[in-house]
């Protein structure tokens, strides 16, 4: 079974750092892209960040661009994003999902539970 | 930037058939566009229900279907059932890596 397991989210001051972390399981976690994706509360979904196979290829929101950095051990099946510089609006539940592709197109599919990032002073 | 828009509610009564719209505010959801949708019940990670626009992922029952209609993508539930009663998002794959989501659909089956 595919299993995606967040961990690392918890209440940080504005300007402050933190690492989420997601356990990867049940496939071959080098093979696929991966993927950040956000929700802020009683808001709507958010995509936040990619990373390619290899972690030579990155991709992220314009909101996040400079502060936040996606990036993934195959080793440990292992996905990252180190956020810097956080925002009272970074407030959100972090998802980790896999990036299933196609030749031409991409999705989501599947997505871990979530961990909740609160920035606040 | 790019903006995504989706019917902010919809209602529709059990064994009822809804279909929600994903669309591009600045112009045509062609062929040229491809659209995943995700189901979200409260205080639950998101579920993916269908990509590629019309490809509904493992598990997902056939009562769910994707289309294009018009200029906009669409999802359908043919027979809904109470626990279908859930947040329903649509996401476009832009191409060089980007993704967006729409703004999500509150469904109420009643």
């Amino acid at each position: 079974e595919v299993q995606l397991a967040e961990s690392g989210g918890g209440l940080v001051q504005p300007g402050g750092s933190l690492r989420l972390s997601c356990a990867a399981s049940g496939f071959t976690f080098s093979d696929y892209w991966m993927s950040w994706v956000r929700q802020a509360p009683g808001k709507g979904l958010e995509w936040v960040a990619n990373i390619k196979q290899d972690g030579s290829v990155k991709y992220y929101v314009d909101s996040v661009k400079g502060r936040f950095s996606i990036s993934r051990d195959n080793a440990k099946n292992s996905l990252y994003l180190q956020m810097s510089n956080l925002r009272v609006e970074d407030t959100a539940v972090y998802y980790c999902a896999r990036r299933d592709c196609s030749s031409t197109n991409c999705w989501f599919d599947p997505w871990g539970q979530g961990t909740l990032v609160t920035v606040s002073s | 930037q790019t903006m995504v828009t989706q019917e902010p509610s919809l209602s529709v009564s059990p064994g009822g058939t809804i279909t929600f719209t994903c669309g591009l505010r600045s112009g045509s959801l062609s062929s040229n566009y491809y659209t995943s949708w995700y189901q979200q019940t409260p205080g639950q990670a998101p579920r993916t229900l269908i990509y590629s626009t019309n490809t509904r992922s493992s598990g997902v029952p056939d009562r769910f279907s994707g289309s294009i209609l018009g200029n906009k993508a669409a999802l359908t539930i043919t027979g809904a059932q109470a626990d279908d009663e859930s947040d329903y998002y649509c996401a476009l794959y832009l191409g060089g890596g980007i993704e967006v989501f729409g703004g999500g659909t509150k469904l109420t089956v009643l």
